[in-house]
């Protein structure tokens, strides 16, 4: 079974930091490219990052870009968002996402989801 | 930018139900696939694939479920709509960086 777990979520200050984790099991990590979504409260979904198979390529959303870095560490098959100067409007529910292989960055699997709340 | 329509949608169990989505740029890529995917997050859930590449139905997706579409319109169609249909659906382009999602359709029983 496909499982992918997020945590690392909880409460920060603006201007703070914070490292959302996803542990995935039941599929070869090293194989996939993977991806983070999230979802401002009562809101729609948001395209974040992306991170190819080896790690060696990333992409990421306007909102994001120069303050949230995407890595992954495919020897302890988990994937990270180092989360820097966060603002109010970073407050979501963040989702780490498994792209479908070969199929461009359709999403075939969503983890639970992880609660970062940005408030003073 | 993906825009789609209604935002609400009310439905009669039973009976069918349509989802437009409209990209402002062609989702036509040269080898002839369309990247536009349909995702479905129910109450309270992570979203879910249902359709990909336009039409292609996700593994484990009722046939009730088909889309249709190319270049910038696509459609999402429900047939015969059951209670476990009800949630918010969205659409999403994957043909360019960054990928983009609609603003989503919530679909409702009567």
């Amino acid at each position: 079974e496909v499982l992918l777990v997020e945590s690392g979520g909880g409460s920060v200050q603006p201007g703070g930091s914070l490292r959302l984790s996803c542990e995935v099991s039941g599929f070869s990590f090293r194989d996939y490219w993977m991806q983070w979504v999230r979802q401002a409260p009562g809101k729609g979904l948001v395209w974040v990052a992306r991170i190819n198979s080896d790690g060696s390529g990333t992409t990421y959303g306007d909102s994001v870009k120069g303050r949230f870095t995407i890595s992954r560490d495919n020897a302890k098959n988990t994937l990270y968002l180092q989360m820097d100067s966060l603002r109010d409007e970073d407050t979501a529910v963040y989702y780490c996402a498994r792209d479908q292989v070969g199929v461009g960055a359709t999403i075939d699997y969503w983890g639970q989801g992880a609660l970062v709340t940005v408030s003073s | 930018v993906m825009t789609q329509s209604p935002v609400s949608l009310p439905v009669t169990p039973g009976e069918s139900a349509s989802i437009s989505c409209r990209s402002s740029q062609s989702l036509l890529h040269r080898n002839g696939n369309n990247y536009l995917d349909w995702y479905l997050q129910r109450p309270g859930q992570s979203p879910q694939l249902l359709i990909y590449l336009g039409s292609i139905r996700a593994s484990g997706v009722p046939d009730r479920f088909s889309g249709s579409g190319s270049g910038t319109d696509f459609t999402l169609q429900i047939s015969r709509v059951e209670a476990e249909d009800v949630g918010v659906y969205y659409c999403m382009q994957s043909l360019q960086i960054p990928v983009t999602f609609g603003g989503g359709t919530r679909m409702e029983l009567k």
